[in-house]
C-alpha cells in the first residue's frame, strides 16, 4: 500500500508564477524526498528533507515538513516551462524501495 | 560520469518473442534497480541488486528474469510476455551506503530514461 498522497493531482500555472504541492503520509519517517518526472522519461531526484528539519532549500525549491501533521509541501518558485513535470514524494523510509502516491502533475504555461 | 543508460528506448516485441533490455552505470553505485511504470501510475520495484546479487523480487512474474553481470550493467530478460506487460521499464542505481542510513539519510537512486516496451 502506498505511503504517501500528493496532492493536487493536477497543477497548472503561468510561468514566473509559484507552483506548491503537497504530499501527505500515513507512519512516522526518518526522511522524505521529493522527486520529479518529465513526460515519459526517468525520473530525478530534487531534495531531501530529514524528520528533524522543518524547512530546506535547493535553488527554487523550498520544501517544509510538518511531522505532527505528516505532511510536506514543495514550493517551486519563478516557475518555468521546463519545470512542467510530474512531482512524486516518497516517506517510503526504506532504503531500497521508493514508496509514491499518484503524484502531482504540474504544467507551466508560457 | 553521472548518468545511468538504457538500451533501447523503444522496444515493441510479440508475445513468443525474448528480448532484453539493458541498464549500465559508471558511478561506481553498487545496488541496482528495475522499476515497472504503467501511464500515469507512479513506478512500481520489481528488482533490487546489491554487490551484483538480487536482493529484492518484488513477487516479479518468472517472464521477467533480471541479470547483473557486473556492478555496472543491468539486464531485464523478456519472455512470453502479455500485452499487459507494455509500460515504461526504468532502472535505476545508488551507492549503497548502509551507514548513511544511521544519520537520516537515504541512498539517493538515479535514475535512466527507460525503455519504452510494447507487447502486441
Amino acid at each position: 500500500s502506498q505511503q504517501g498522497e500528493e496532492d493536487p493531482q493536477a497543477l497548472s500555472i503561468q510561468e514566473g508564477e509559484n507552483a506548491t504541492m503537497n504530499c501527505s503520509y500515513k507512519t512516522s519517517i526518518n526522511n522524505l524526498q521529493w522527486y520529479r518526472q518529465n513526460s515519459g522519461r526517468g525520473l530525478v531526484h530534487l531534495i531531501l528533507i530529514r524528520s528533524n528539519e522543518r524547512e530546506k532549500h535547493s535553488g527554487r525549491l523550498r520544501v517544509t515538513l510538518d511531522t505532527s501533521k505528516k505532511s510536506s509541501s514543495l514550493l517551486i518558485t519563478a516557475s518555468r516551462a521546463a519545470d512542467t513535470a510530474s512531482y512524486f514524494c516518497d516517506s517510503g523510509g526504506s532504503n531500497y524501495k521508493l514508496t509514491f502516491g499518484k503524484g502531482t502533475l504540474l504544467t507551466v504555461n508560457p | 560520469d553521472t548518468e545511468v543508460t538504457q538500451t533501447p528506448k523503444h522496444l515493441v516485441m510479440g508475445m513468443t518473442n525474448k528480448k532484453s533490455l539493458k541498464c549500465e552505470q559508471h558511478m561506481g553505485h553498487r545496488a541496482m534497480y528495475w522499476y515497472k511504470q504503467k501511464a500515469k501510475k507512479p513506478p512500481e520495484l520489481m528488482f533490487v541488486y546489491s554487490y551484483e546479487k538480487l536482493s529484492i523480487n518484488e513477487s516479479v512474474p518468472s517472464r521477467f528474469s533480471p541479470e547483473c553481470p557486473n556492478s555496472s550493467l543491468l539486464n531485464l530478460h523478456l519472455h512470453a510476455l502479455q500485452p499487459e506487460d507494455s509500460a515504461l521499464y526504468l532502472c535505476a542505481s545508488s551507492p549503497w551506503l548502509p551507514h548513511y542510513l544511521l544519520a537520516g539519510g537515504r541512498d539517493t537512486q538515479y535514475f535512466g530514461p527507460g525503455t519504452r516496451l510494447t507487447v502486441l
